[in-house]
């Protein structure tokens, strides 16, 4: 069946560094892939999402690219902030009315 | 953008007695509402799919006369927790959506029986 298997955390950077977390898929079809974010006590926001292969997601600095070869998507930042500190949810959805299928989640801690 | 409000977005209750946890869809009517337990630092464990005015589909492990869900109109789905005891202290959420659009999440609600 679908599923999503997601790098664990928990992540610890300096500020103004570089993040990767990665995520990879598998499903039947063409999935479209999601990254959600978490803030404490707070429930999922999207954050970006690629809906066919080789789209790329982006929303506050944060990338991911759909790629089909390696059935990854990726989630990348260039420069993190304090503020990014959140727990991320790499989510697909194998068909439009079906569920979503989420990985276990990454926590990121920025410090200053 | 889409909104859902969750309410409340925490409660505290006795052992026993049962506990409503509301979502509504408040700028779109929401074709699907589904509802999630997540446990501390893991991640979302899907628990019902509920479409407005049928009965909800629960996913294996879920049992249906503890987890009531109630979708009486596009905008608003209910999940009450009946006879709750403190195993069932979790943070519940509940998601919505319209068409193919992505999910749009409540806030949650932090449940603690005591």
């Amino acid at each position: 069946g679908d599923s999503v298997t997601q790098m664990e955390g928990p992540v610890t950077l300096s500020e103004e560094a570089f993040l990767t977390i990665n995520c990879t898929y598998t499903a039947t079809g063409y999935p479209s892939l999601f990254w959600y974010v978490q803030y404490p006590g707070e429930g999922l926001q999207l954050l970006l999402k690629a809906t066919k292969a080789d789209d790329k997601g982006s929303n506050k600095g944060f990338e991911a690219t759909y790629r089909k070869e390696t059935t990854s998507f990726h989630l990348e930042k260039g420069s993190v902030q304090v503020s990014d500190s959140a727990v991320y949810f790499c989510a697909l959805r194998g068909t439009p009315g079906n569920q979503f299928y989420f990985g276990t989640g990454t926590s990121l801690t920025v410090i200053p | 953008g889409a909104v859902v409000s969750q309410h409340p977005s925490w409660v505290i209750c006795k052992s026993g007695t049962s506990v409503k946890i509301e979502c509504r869809s408040l700028d779109f009517q929401a074709t699907t509402m589904f509802w999630y337990r997540q446990f501390p630092k893991q991640s979302l464990m899907l628990m019902a799919t509920s479409n407005e005015g049928s009965k909800a589909t629960y996913e294996q492990g879920v049992e249906k006369d503890k987890f009531l869900i109630n979708h009486a109109s596009l905008t608003l789905s209910t999940l009450t927790v009946t006879s709750a005891h403190p195993e069932d202290s979790s943070f519940y959420i509940c998601s919505a959506e319209k068409g193919n659009s992505p999910l749009h999440f409540g806030n949650g609600t932090r449940l603690t029986v005591t």
